[in-house]
């Protein structure tokens, strides 16, 4: 299973627009990349999962370059309310089960 | 909809003692997830239900750990005896199905604090 490096903590200000990045060099073929958000005191919160290139909701868009050994969480114009932990996971569809590994995430403090 | 619900929210107990966690899932999910978070350190995996089966056991410390998920609905976590170690942050998930397609559902967690 592909492990992932992020970046401890991040500071922004509201109405920033903030990019995480994630390393994942040892990702494999069949593997995904997902982010959770996480509030203190609240389970992780899905946000976004890509294979390659761009995916974009409402939330947040997240870029893949071709290898796929890294990739960036785009938050647009963050608020207050944007302050939380952001876990870049990688992990793919394992028999029937699926496989991720958390590592402890970034923790992004956004000021006014 | 309802989101996957903990009881209780924190437990404080002793060495020696046992505990029950319970989790509610989000209804007509099949799979449930157990986590845990030891202070300081990655959020782990512990174990996979699918309904009442467990698909998935591999991340479950020792055998003073027992998860059990009768007529597959809710599902409890009971350490017993406690341990020190044992101390940290207990999340349970859900979701609708096996597939990385279908995200994670959380729960706010049990903190468990053994002393």
């Amino acid at each position: 299973l592909a492990k992932t490096t992020q970046p401890i903590s991040m500071d922004s200000y509201e109405g920033q627009e903030v990019n995480i990045t994630c390393s994942h060099n040892n990702i494999a073929t069949n593997d995904y990349i997902t982010w959770y958000q996480q509030f203190p005191s609240q389970g992780p919160r899905f946000i976004i999962q890509g294979y390659k290139t761009k995916v974009t909701n409402e939330v947040a868009s997240l870029f893949i370059p071709a290898d796929r050994k890294s990739s960036t969480l785009s938050l647009p114009r963050v608020s207050l309310s944007d302050t939380a932990v952001y876990y870049c996971l990688v992990g793919s569809n394992a028999g029937n089960n699926r496989k991720l590994i958390w590592g402890l995430g970034t923790s992004l403090a956004v000021n006014p | 909809e309802a989101g996957v619900t903990q009881f209780p929210s924190h437990s404080v107990i002793e060495k020696g003692q046992t505990v029950t966690l319970r989790c509610d899932p989000i209804s007509g999910h099949d799979n449930l997830y157990w986590y845990r978070r030891v202070m300081g350190k990655e959020i782990k995996f512990l174990l996979h239900f699918v309904k009442e089966s467990k698909q998935d056991e591999s991340g479950m410390p020792n055998n003073r750990f027992l998860a059990e998920r009768t007529g597959g609905t809710y599902s409890t976590l009971k350490v017993q005896p406690a341990e020190l170690e044992d101390s940290g942050v207990y999340f349970c998930a859900s979701s609708q199905d096996w597939g990385l397609e279908s995200p994670l559902h959380f729960g706010n967690g049990t903190r468990l604090t053994v002393t």
